[in-house]
């Protein structure tokens, strides 16, 4: 099954902005506007903060946005604060593996 | 507020079968606007879909698990279940269960806190 490209690692200082991208196939990304991203802090199960590229879930705040360009689809956090610091996941759905796929996941640590 | 909660033998050894289960509280397992998810991650890793099942007993699996898994719902306890053959240490991991809208399959928007699984003799 194919998955999705994330960098393996971000990193910014407090209150900086950072960006996460996830890079897909016409057959996810590409042609679909169903990305999610999941935030996972360590042994918590993981928490949906974008859905449909674009929205956020009731409650979660509006540091974190997200945003699509062809096969690729971006997280951005802005005001970054220690709470942030996580695994963050990408998702979509995807004809290829018979209906989703996620990203190999984003380290991001605050510095 | 709806939970999930999964529950399962914790160990089990290689060439074996597990059976995972997802009790679901707080909503009703029948709605018709939700699949049903399982999603598993090893030790250190990313998470990997499984498959998932809409109440209507419709199933979608990662095909390289496909000949595998068995997902399954009962309705009448209002849970959705998982059975993985053949076991290998490769199947070691944290399984979680999940809900997603059908509009946004990829969405998953509930989760269970997630059972370990651990294949050894």
């Amino acid at each position: 099954q194919s998955v999705l490209t994330q960098p393996a690692s971000v990193s910014g200082s407090p209150g900086q902005s950072i960006t996460i991208s996830c890079t897909g196939a016409s057959s996810d990304v590409g042609t679909y506007s169903y990305v999610s991203w999941f935030q996972q802090h360590p042994g918590k199960a993981p928490k949906l903060i974008i859905y449909d590229v674009i929205y956020r879930p009731s409650g979660v705040s509006d540091r974190f946005s997200g945003s699509k360009s062809a096969s690729a689809a971006s997280l951005t956090i802005s005001g970054l604060q220690a709470e942030d610091e996580a695994d963050y996941y990408c998702s979509s759905y995807s004809t290829s593996s018979s209906l989703v796929v996620f990203g190999i996941g984003t380290k991001v640590t605050v510095l | 507020q709806l939970q999930l909660q999964e529950s399962g033998p914790g160990l089990v050894k290689p060439s074996e079968t597990v059976s995972l289960t997802c009790t679901v509280s707080g909503g009703s397992i029948s709605g018709t606007n939700y699949y049903w998810a399982w999603i598993r991650q090893p030790p250190g890793k990313g998470l990997e879909w499984i498959g998932c099942i809409y109440y209507t007993r419709s199933t979608y699996h990662n095909p390289s698990l496909k000949s595998r898994v068995t997902i399954s719902v009962d309705t009448s306890k209002n849970q959705f279940s998982l059975k993985v053959r053949s076991l290998t240490a490769a199947d070691t991991a944290v399984y979680y269960c999940a809900r997603a809208p059908m509009a946004a399959a990829a969405s998953f928007d509930f989760w269970g806190l997630g059972t370990q699984v651990t294949v050894s003799s």
